[in-house]
């Protein structure tokens, strides 16, 4: 079936420091990838998103990268602030009817000033 | 433009005992999802509807969960009995369509069965 591995967590790192999130996946077909995040204490939010091999997705500074070689989507941003400690999910929607997000187990992401 | 609504936010129980959660979703949005998250875990899809038709409901707990979409607006989802390990935020969320468009999901409520 259809899942998402990502790297385990927490994360912690200080303020202004590299973030990479690892996410793969493993698919019968194509799917759309998603980064999700979840601020403390609130839903899920939807961060970036990427429908086809070589898509880029970026948002408020982060950006993740389809590729299909490799199955994977990894989360990077070059900058962390305090304000982006959350919880990050990755996901895949595939395009047949009836199947649809699949989510990864989260990466609790923790940014110290 | 209005948000994935659900009520409640927080609702305790004891085992044995029903529990119901209602989500209005945004409007226009055809597709509705139910999702389980247990503390730690991603989101699991329980059921999903298209309008008012269930497309997929393999990972419903049957035996216990029910859900309903009537008119293909808002929905509920309901638990008869609780268990212990029914303790869990339930996520509701919409999207426009089933291919490869973005959930917008809603607070969710957080269900503690003691």
């Amino acid at each position: 079936g259809n899942s998402v591995t990502q790297m385990e967590g927490p994360v912690t790192l200080s303020e202004e420091a590299f973030l990479t999130i690892n996410c793969t996946y493993t698919a019968t077909g194509y799917p759309s990838l998603f980064w999700y995040v979840q601020y403390p204490g609130e839903g899920l939010q939807l961060l970036l998103k990427a429908t086809k091999a070589d898509d880029k997705g970026s948002n408020k500074g982060f950006e993740a990268t389809y590729r299909k070689e490799t199955t994977s989507f990894h989360l990077e941003k070059g900058s962390v602030q305090v304000s982006d400690s959350a919880v990050y999910f990755c996901a895949l929607n595939m395009d047949l009817y009836g199947q649809n997000f699949v989510f990864g187990p989260g990466t609790r992401l923790s940014v110290l000033p | 433009e209005a948000g994935v609504a659900q009520s409640p936010r927080y609702k305790i129980i004891e085992k044995r005992q029903s529990v119901a959660f209602w989500c209005n979703p945004i409007s226009g949005h055809a597709t509705l999802y139910w999702y389980q998250q247990i503390l730690g875990q991603g989101p699991k899809l329980l059921i999903q509807f298209q309008n008012n038709g269930v497309v997929d409901d393999s990972q419903l707990p049957k035996d216990r969960f029910s859900a309903e979409r009537l008119k293909g607006v808002d929905s509920t989802l309901k638990i008869q009995p609780a268990k212990l390990e029914d303790s869990a935020v339930y996520l509701c969320a919409s999207s426009p369509g089933t291919h490869y468009y973005e959930q917008y999901f809603g607070p969710g409520t957080r269900l503690t069965v003691t």
